[in-house]
């Protein structure tokens, strides 16, 4: 099983809604990592957890909250977001040790802000 | 920091060979990755690189010079299917965190 699952596939929220995006795999992964990507743009790394603890905050907005419950869940929580936050949001994982880990990434969730 | 160039758009025709090159500054760096994606999808992996050379995976090779911060992906026989974009991606840190290139976009013309 080499895959990693996200829900909801399309998200459209108001700019007062509170909503989780949901990331899952079951590879045995210990780093997952949420991505936002623009139309057009390159993903841009948001979030990294290594063994279900927070390792690096790409300086993002406080109104994205992200979650590691366990070693296969990965949640990021919207709150209060604006127009401007609409991207897709990737989830990805990974092996943790040394070298290069290859990055499974999930087809993602599609948000967009009204 | 980190700083990927690569170009924005190639274009091909079918069954041609195309080289898609990528220039990398980062530091910390444990390997450079290829991933394609197409519209609206997630990024899928082609193909990494740690040590300098090159590898070979079916119709896609990718070469990797450390010293000179470079790297190719090489598309052979290429098909229909293959016009998508084409992200270089470098990983660094003790978090393995990717640093993406804008994506070459690449048209395989009949």
């Amino acid at each position: 099983d080499t895959e990693v699952t996200q829900t909801p596939k399309h998200l459209v929220m108001g700019m007062t809604n509170k909503k989780s995006l949901k990331c899952e795999q079951h590879m045995g992964h210990r780093a997952m990592y949420w991505y936002k990507q623009k139309a057009k743009k390159p993903p841009e790394l948001m979030f990294v957890y290594s063994y279900e603890k927070l390792s690096i905050n790409e300086s993002v907005p406080s109104r994205f909250s992200p979650e590691c419950p366990n070693s296969s869940l990965l949640n990021l929580h919207l709150h209060a977001l604006q127009p401007e936050d609409s991207a897709l949001y990737l989830c990805a994982s990974s092996q943790t040790g040394t070298g290069a880990l290859e990055q499974y990434f999930g087809p993602g969730t599609r948000l967009t802000v009204t | 920091g980190q700083n990927i160039d690569q170009p924005t758009e190639m274009t091909a025709t079918e069954g041609a060979i195309v080289q898609i090159n990528c220039t990398y500054q980062t530091s910390g760096f444990n390997g450079l990755f290829w991933y394609q994606q197409h519209a609206g999808e997630a990024p899928t992996f082609l193909s990494y690189n740690v040590l300098d050379g090159l590898e070979e995976k079916g119709r896609f090779s990718s070469f990797l010079s450390r010293s000179k911060g470079y790297s190719y992906l090489l598309l052979k026989e290429l098909q229909m299917k293959d016009s998508a974009s084409y992200l270089c991606a470098s990983s660094s840190g003790s978090a393995r965190q990717l640093t993406f290139g804008s994506g070459t976009q690449l048209t395989v013309l009949p």
